[in-house]
């Protein structure tokens, strides 16, 4: 089942803040976070393990809740270079490694 | 030089024509993908491998099959190619060591086939 991602699309002003989040109905093992940029590949930006600690680099970080079955990625401080469109994909243990990924959360960032 | 190249990356066919799609990877990665990807829809798992004896079905493998011909290239057929297979398609490469939870997957740049 695909994990829900909220919200859908946003849209900010340079140096606004953004949380995105992640849901999934099963007990999730790690979330990894795409971005895609109109037309381009998805770029990986983080994994989250369960169990881990939160992660982040530059002014982007996310966090694992495993009670919630949850993962949120926070964007502080939003440059133009954001905008794009983030992905959630979400692995659920086991021997089959795959990941599921959700439809994804459009983030706009104007001047 | 890109990692993970795939060709064609444009293609219009009509119904009903054999279609194949090629996907490359000089990373030395084991595991390698194929998804497609709607607008709204997200990317959706259609087949993957292990290595070149193991290929498994992802979600919405129906209309399509899939050749590892070596550990660097994975093709995607679409034996008789109907209208709602238009989408964008991606392939995807990942290690295959270690914690298969931390494996970083690399996407190839993407394949926009129209069929008509």
């Amino acid at each position: 089942q695909q994990p829900v991602q909220s919200p859908q699309a946003v849209i900010l002003r340079e140096g606004e803040d953004a949380v995105i989040n992640c849901s999934s109905s099963k007990a999730l093992y790690s979330v990894h976070w795409y971005r895609q940029k109109h037309g381009e590949a998805p770029v990986f930006l983080m994994i989250l393990l369960k169990g881990g600690e939160q992660k982040g680099h530059d002014k982007i970080s996310a966090s694992f809740n495993e009670k919630k079955q949850q993962s949120s990625l926070y964007l502080t401080a939003s440059q133009l270079s954001y905008s794009g469109t983030y992905f959630c994909g979400t692995e659920n243990g086991g021997s089959n490694y795959k990941l599921t990924f959700g439809k994804g959360t459009l983030l706009t960032v104007n001047p | 030089d890109a990692d993970v190249t795939q060709t064609p990356r444009n293609r219009i066919t009509k119904t009903g024509k054999r279609i194949m799609l090629e996907c490359s990877q000089t990373k030395g990665h084991d595991r390698m993908y194929w998804y497609r990807q709607d607008p709204g829809l997200g990317l959706r798992l259609i087949y993957y491998s292990f290595d070149v004896k193991d290929i498994n079905k992802g979600e919405i493998s129906d209309g399509y099959s899939v050749s590892r011909q070596a550990q660097a290239k994975f093709s995607l057929s679409l034996e008789s190619a109907i209208p709602n297979q238009t989408a964008l398609y991606f392939c995807a490469s990942a290690l295959g060591a270690g914690d298969l939870s931390t494996d970083t997957q690399y996407f190839g740049p993407g394949t926009r086939l129209t069929v008509l």
